[in-house]
């Protein structure tokens, strides 16, 4: 079975511009999750999305925005890069009805320069 | 408030030492999932463990042990005979289901650094 996937894993932006991630998750898994992982804040939660329905948000401002598609994959878009942004942002899902257990795909190194 | 705190950021051991790492909780809620990720260079968080609140029993998986301590809030994670493979950064994760989600965002702690030396 595979797992999840993120595209793309290295990405290069200046300040100002946008980007939008991408998430495939596992297949069967409903629930999407983006984290923010950088030296200074750790790990970080943006947001969760089910059934194409955001529900649950983390205290980022309004450029981190998301989106699930019908057959549950994600993207999530940055929009006014600012050099802060620059971080590892990993995408996890999960299984309806399951242990809660979520599985992370490899990440997508972003740098703004 | 919901917080997770691993004091040890970096421990440095030689292989087959044994070696744990402490996590300690905060949660005014009931109902809760603590979880162990390990993250390898390669940066992708790989599940090990998920606990919930109402089971405090102990793990164990081969080389793995896992600590739950409602009294103490503390999930300790322990690796017997460590190898360098072991190598990595280990995150405890703290989660809580809501009404809008049962899922719950992981609250992570700031991750402790395992070097295991040949």
């Amino acid at each position: 079975k595979a797992g999840v996937t993120q595209t793309p894993r290295y990405l290069i932006k200046t300040r100002g511009q946008q980007v939008t991630l991408s998430c495939s998750p596992i297949s069967g898994h409903r629930s999407v999750s983006w984290y923010q992982q950088t030296p200074g804040q750790g790990l970080q939660f943006l947001f969760e999305y089910f059934s194409e329905t955001q529900r649950n948000k983390g205290n980022f401002p309004g450029r981190f925005s998301g989106r699930q598609f019908s057959n549950s994959r994600s993207e999530m878009n940055v929009s006014t890069l600012e050099l802060g942004d620059s971080a590892l942002y990993l995408c996890a899902s999960t299984r309806s009805g399951s242990r809660n257990e979520q599985f992370f795909g490899p990440g997508t190194r972003l740098t703004v320069l | 408030a919901q917080k997770v705190t691993q004091a040890q950021t970096e421990i440095s051991v030689v292989e087959k030492e044994d070696v744990t790492l402490d996590c300690v909780y905060e949660t005014r809620d009931t109902t809760y999932y603590l979880f162990w990720y390990k993250q390898p260079p390669s940066g992708e968080l790989v599940f090990l463990i998920r606990r919930n609140s109402f089971d405090e029993q102990n793990e164990i998986s081969g080389r793995y042990s896992w600590n739950f301590q409602k009294s103490t809030s503390s999930f300790n994670f322990t690796i017997t005979a460590s190898q360098v493979v072991d190598s990595a950064v280990y995150f405890c994760a703290l989660s809580v289901p809501t009404i809008s989600s049962n899922t719950g965002k992981l609250i992570f702690g700031q991750g402790t650094t395992l070097q295991v030396k040949p």
